[in-house]
């Protein structure tokens, strides 16, 4: 049973196109999160949602936009993608917000890469 | 401002121990987390400490001086499984996860 899952796992796409990621847990987690990884490794947080409420949505270009459609689901959407864009995205969930933010479950990953 | 800071690699021998260490500078504080990264998998939770003291779970351990800042994890009788990159984050006063850049740790035979 694959807790926190994302599709593609890779993506390889052109400067200018839009494309999406996706995201599903089945822990019944109430927070969701995006992180972007970049080669440096660095894991810098992007947006987080609370029961499809978004709550942390960190300095990140509006060309990025997620959705939650329901509380186990947590899509981004990527517009007139750019080279700067290329890194693994991941997904992650976790109980609650509060300290049951700390511990969280990571999803696979996506390795987006524009060229 | 907030911040995290980790060594970027460190080495060790199959068998012995490691200690990677750890400071943070955050606005208020609310634990310390560390979290194992195998090259191109996703990060997994490995400990949290919000009192000052050493935690030990099996092989690995986690210390935390709060006075201080600062953390580490220790790693006893290194396997070849343990080559990761390790992360360190610290929680601050809005409960937000604050991330270290990892330690790469390279074990050697």
């Amino acid at each position: 049973d694959t807790a926190v899952s994302q599709t593609p796992k890779y993506l390889v796409t052109q400067m200018g196109n839009d494309k999406s990621i996706k995201c599903e847990q089945n822990l019944g987690h109430d927070t969701m999160y995006w992180y972007k990884q970049d080669s440096k490794k660095f894991l810098k947080i992007m947006f987080s949602y609370n029961n499809k409420e978004l709550i942390i949505n960190e300095t990140v270009p509006n060309r990025f936009s997620p959705k939650s459609p329901d509380k186990a689901h947590l899509n981004l959407h990527i517009n007139s993608l750019e080279l700067g864009d290329s890194a693994v995205y991941f997904c992650a969930s976790s109980q609650d917000t509060g300290l049951a933010g700390g511990r969280q479950y990571f999803g696979p990953g996506t390795r987006l890469t524009v060229t | 401002g907030q911040n995290i800071d980790q060594p970027t690699e460190m080495t060790a021998t199959e068998g012995a121990i490691v200690q990677i260490n750890c400071t943070y500078q955050t606005s208020g504080f609310n634990g310390l987390f560390w979290y194992q990264q195998h090259a191109g998998e996703a990060p997994t939770f490995l400990s949290y400490n919000v009192l000052d003291g050493l935690e030990e779970k099996g092989r690995f351990s986690s210390f935390l001086s709060r006075s201080k800042g600062y953390s580490y994890l220790l790693l006893k009788e290194l396997q070849m499984k343990d080559s990761a990159s390790y992360l360190c984050a610290a929680m601050d006063s809005n409960y937000q996860l604050i991330w270290g850049a990892g330690t790469k740790l390279i074990i050697k035979p």
